[in-house]
């Protein structure tokens, strides 16, 4: 039961250059889509989030956009600096749940080379 | 900055063993959660609570868990009997309301032997 999946376990990418990670989601009754940073021993941290009725967010060098056509969405990193290798995590949040409990992805480890 | 907190940091029991894992949530928020996270795997979602009850529970959450918020600033997962598949991280995690994000705390490593 996968309804979020990041398909790449690992990316890794020069710094200065754009990172982009990708996520995909099977159910269409998610209308709130996050990504989350994760740290070697710390828990998950917010980095930026997107509504259904957007297709685009931005903020500083992170952008978030959403195709709901296609169930996908990508976050964009620019320029990528060395602090931003670190787990990342994609996370939808299904109209349907009362409790607004988050489904997770499977994580993308991007390593950003100085 | 206000920041969820968890105790212990790693916690190593023996199969069969109770645990209780503990998270002081941010004072202000209404809503909790746990997580947890099986090494290598996605994060998945146990439990929330919220008005001192349990709104809704995966199936990984069966009767050999439990949930409590003792005295109002504690929020405690127990495993009454664990098991070897239980091994993981769990993230503790809060909101203040229901359109806010979620802060989660820095987990508990479980691992049952």
């Amino acid at each position: 039961d996968q309804q979020v999946k990041q398909n790449s376990p690992s990316l890794s990418v020069q710094e200065g250059r754009i990172s982009i990670l990708n996520c995909d989601y099977t159910n269409s009754m998610f209308d709130y889509f996050l990504w989350y940073k994760k740290y070697p021993a710390e828990g998950p941290t917010f980095l930026i989030s997107i509504s259904s009725i957007k297709d685009k967010n931005e903020d500083g060098r992170f952008t978030v956009f959403l195709n709901k056509s296609a169930k996908h969405l990508s976050l964009h990193i620019v320029p990528s600096q060395p602090g931003d290798s670190a787990v990342y995590f994609c996370a939808a949040q299904p109209s349907t749940s009362g409790t607004y409990k988050y489904i997770f992805g499977t994580g993308t480890r991007l390593k950003v080379l100085a | 900055e206000p920041e969820v907190t968890q105790t212990p940091s790693h916690q190593v029991t023996q199969m069969g063993q109770e645990v209780i894992l503990r998270c002081v949530p941010i004072s202000n928020h209404l809503y909790f959660y746990w997580y947890r996270q099986i090494l290598g795997q996605k994060v998945e979602f146990l439990v929330s609570f919220y008005n001192n009850e349990i709104s809704e529970k995966s199936e990984i959450f069966d009767d050999q868990f439990s949930v409590e918020r003792p005295d109002g600033s504690n929020f405690t997962l127990k495993i009454r009997s664990t098991k070897l598949e239980d091994s993981a991280m769990y993230f503790c995690a809060s909101i203040q309301g229901i359109t806010d994000t979620q802060y989660f705390g820095p987990g508990t490593r479980l691992t049952v032997l």
